[in-house]
């Protein structure tokens, strides 16, 4: 079974821009969460989405946003990038029906804001 | 509050065992996690355990979890070059619905000294 791939791996993007990253989840799961991962503030959730609802969101600004389609897939948009935007973003996804809850991590996407 | 804490760096000799701990504040967690993210990867899961467990082993590794203190480690015995990576310990938490999140502390670098 393939794993949980995010597209691009690697983005530059300068301030003022947006950008749109994508997250398929293994084929079968239906919650996909997305994490921010800095060098200063570590491993931030950003949000979930089950069945192409939001159901739980970190505390992130508006400019943080995210959807995901009927076959699971999910997209998030960052819009209007700050430098501080530059960070590993993760998507996770998780098997529906799992009783601990484990997430099954992508290899991320690296963006930089310049 | 949400904070799940643990020290930045471990350093220990190739073959001693390792020694991971972390703190959280949340007793209401049903899930406690140990994740692993080697160089340029998303993060895998090595093992969890659930609040009403006091220990769990596997292989080389062990949990232990003392709920009246939220305290958790992780022991890993015999420590080899490819345990180097950063383990980042995390808490599943329910808010009432079927949602949930995962906090995620700021991870421990673990580096192995020949």
């Amino acid at each position: 079974k393939a794993g949980v791939t995010q597209t691009p791996r690697y983005l530059i993007k300068t301030r003022g821009q947006q950008v749109t990253l994508s997250c398929s989840p293994i084929s079968g799961h239906r919650s996909v969460s997305w994490y921010q991962q800095t060098p200063g503030q570590g491993l931030q959730f950003l949000f979930e989405y089950f069945s192409e609802t939001q159901r739980n969101k970190g505390n992130f600004p508006g400019r943080f946003s995210g959807r995901q389609f009927s076959n699971s897939r999910s997209e998030m948009n960052v819009s209007t990038l700050e430098l501080g935007d530059s960070a590993l973003y993760l998507c996770a996804s998780t098997p529906t029906g799992s009783s601990y809850n484990e997430q099954f991590f992508g290899p991320g996407t690296r963006l930089t804001v310049l | 509050g949400e904070d799940v804490e643990q020290s930045l760096f471990l350093s220990v000799r190739e073959g001693d065992s390792s020694v991971i701990n972390c703190t959280y504040t949340d007793s209401s967690s049903t899930y406690l996690y140990w994740y692993k993210q080697e160089p340029g990867a998303g993060l895998q899961l090595l093992t969890y355990i659930f609040s009403n467990m006091d220990m769990k082993q596997d292989q080389r590794l062990t949990v232990l979890l003392n709920k009246k203190d939220k305290h958790l480690s992780l022991r890993i015995a015999d420590t080899q070059t490819g345990d180097s990576a950063i383990y980042f310990c995390a808490e599943s938490k329910r808010d009432g619905s079927s949602a949930s999140k995962i906090i995620f502390g700021s991870g421990t670098r673990l580096s192995i000294r020949p």
